[in-house]
């Protein structure tokens, strides 16, 4: 079946950097995703991954995919206050409109 | 602006009351997303549109749900005898169909809370 799984919460300081899981099953996804909520809006994208890709680098966002394991993970280098937000782990289906979402994890970080 | 917008921004319900919100899609998104966001649950899939058909409303939770598209643009989602159960925020999305990566464009949502 599909499903996506995160830990529900991270707390760090500031200047530290985050690291945010996830897991998934379908194993024909095509790209994944992290989309970042920021209390009262909607999602946004983040940064994503193509599924051949193992690594990609955006400024102080590291996204590391295995494969074999099926985890994705989020490192946010020197983390601010300003990334305090929920962060969701998302999967697009091969030849399929489903996106499918994680429970997302709630980043808090502290001053 | 141009991006996703949906109404209202927050309802209050008495139980039993219907309800309906809107969503007003990117123009020329031709791909449009319900999702429902509850507390601890991640987002939960409802119901996707392509143009003004939804060939995939296995995500509506009861038929009490509903959704329409009218000319390949505005949705509105009916749930009808609102139970305490469907407080939640409700999250709107579209997407330009067939296109890398896929990026959605969510709008602010619509947080229901039924008394």
């Amino acid at each position: 079946g599909e499903d996506v799984e995160q830990s529900l919460f991270l707390s760090v300081r500031e200047g530290d950097s985050s690291v945010i899981n996830c897991t998934y099953t379908d194993s024909s996804s095509t790209y994944l995703y992290w989309y970042k909520q920021e209390p009262g809006a909607g999602l946004q994208l983040l940064t994503y991954i193509f599924s051949n890709m193992d690594m990609k680098q955006d400024q102080r966002l590291t996204v590391l995919l295995n494969k074999k394991d099926k985890h994705l993970s989020l490192r946010i280098a020197d983390t601010q206050t300003g990334d305090s937000a929920i962060y969701f782990c998302a999967e697009s289906i091969t030849g399929t409109y489903k996106y499918i979402f994680g429970t997302g994890t709630r980043l808090k970080v502290l001053a | 602006g141009a991006g996703v917008s949906q109404s209202p921004s927050n309802k209050v319900t008495e139980k039993g009351k219907d309800v309906e919100l809107r969503c007003d899609p990117i123009s020329g998104h031709t791909a449009l997303y319900w999702y429902r966001q509850s507390l601890g649950q991640g987002l939960e899939f409802l119901i996707y549109f392509q143009g003004n058909s939804a060939p995939d409303k296995s995500g509506l939770p009861s038929d009490r749900f509903s959704a329409e598209r009218t000319g390949g643009s505005v949705s509105t989602l009916t749930i009808q005898r609102t139970q305490q159960e469907d407080s939640a925020v409700y999250l709107c999305a579209s997407s330009p169909i067939m296109t890398d990566p896929g990026e959605l464009f969510f709008g602010e949502g619509s947080r229901l809370t039924v008394l």
